[in-house]
């Protein structure tokens, strides 16, 4: 079966760091997406790791260990902007698919 | 570089009518996703094409929802008849990799209301 968990909901406060987890049991492997979905807007890339290790990308970062079946989303910094849905996906290398987690709806507070 | 297009962007109907959504994806991507997405949760996959073929569609209702890929560009997704719980945002995405390794691109999204 394919699994994905993320935490429903954070808050953290403007100009911390927050971590967003996601854990995956999927039917093969091909890769790890972090997606941002403002309300009422459609899902845009963040970041895909298929080795081991962090990814920096200006103030997100995206980390992923195949063997735990584990990866985090750091986002630092934080602005009023990031305020949104954050969705961990797996790309499957078996039947080829994309199978998104619930997402995590992070809240800014001033 | 033009996006997805998605149309159209809001529809309501009443249950067991038909809607029907379009999309055209990014030109050259050869792989074509419907997601299903209901309020406060993930996008669920709906099927996925290569080309004008079907790659997976394993949860697709089929009893009620049709798709079809005509000459490997643009998508149609039906609905009929509809149901109260077919209400959700309806997202249309490409991508130019066979291998869902690469970036999906996604639409604006459908937003179907079922009354």
């Amino acid at each position: 079966g394919q699994n994905i968990d993320q935490p429903t909901e954070m808050t953290a406060t403007e100009g911390a760091i927050v971590q967003i987890n996601c854990t995956y049991q999927t039917s093969g492997f091909n890769g790890l997406f972090w997606y941002q979905q403002h309300a009422g807007e459609a899902p845009t890339f963040l970041s895909y790791n298929v080795l081991d290790g962090l990814e920096e990308k200006g103030r997100f970062s995206s980390f992923l260990s195949r063997s735990k079946g584990y990866s985090y989303l750091l986002l630092k910094e934080l602005q009023m902007k990031d305020s949104a849905s954050y969705l961990c996906a797996v790309g499957g290398n078996r039947d080829d698919k994309i199978i998104f987690g619930k997402g995590t709806r992070l809240h800014i507070l001033p | 570089e033009a996006g997805v297009a998605q149309s159209p962007r809001y529809k309501i109907i009443e249950k067991r009518q038909s809607v029907a959504f379009w999309c055209n994806p990014i030109s050259g991507h050869a792989t074509l996703y419907w997601y299903q997405q209901i309020l406060g949760q993930g996008p669920k996959l709906l099927i996925q094409f290569q080309n004008n073929g079907v790659v997976d569609d394993s949860q697709l209702p089929k009893d009620r929802f049709s798709a079809e890929r005509l000459k490997g560009v643009d998508s149609t997704l039906k609905i009929q008849p509809a149901k109260l719980e077919d209400s959700a945002v309806y997202l249309c995405a490409s991508s130019q990799y066979r291998r869902n390794t690469g970036e999906l691109f996604f639409g604006e999204g459908s937003r179907l209301t079922v009354l």
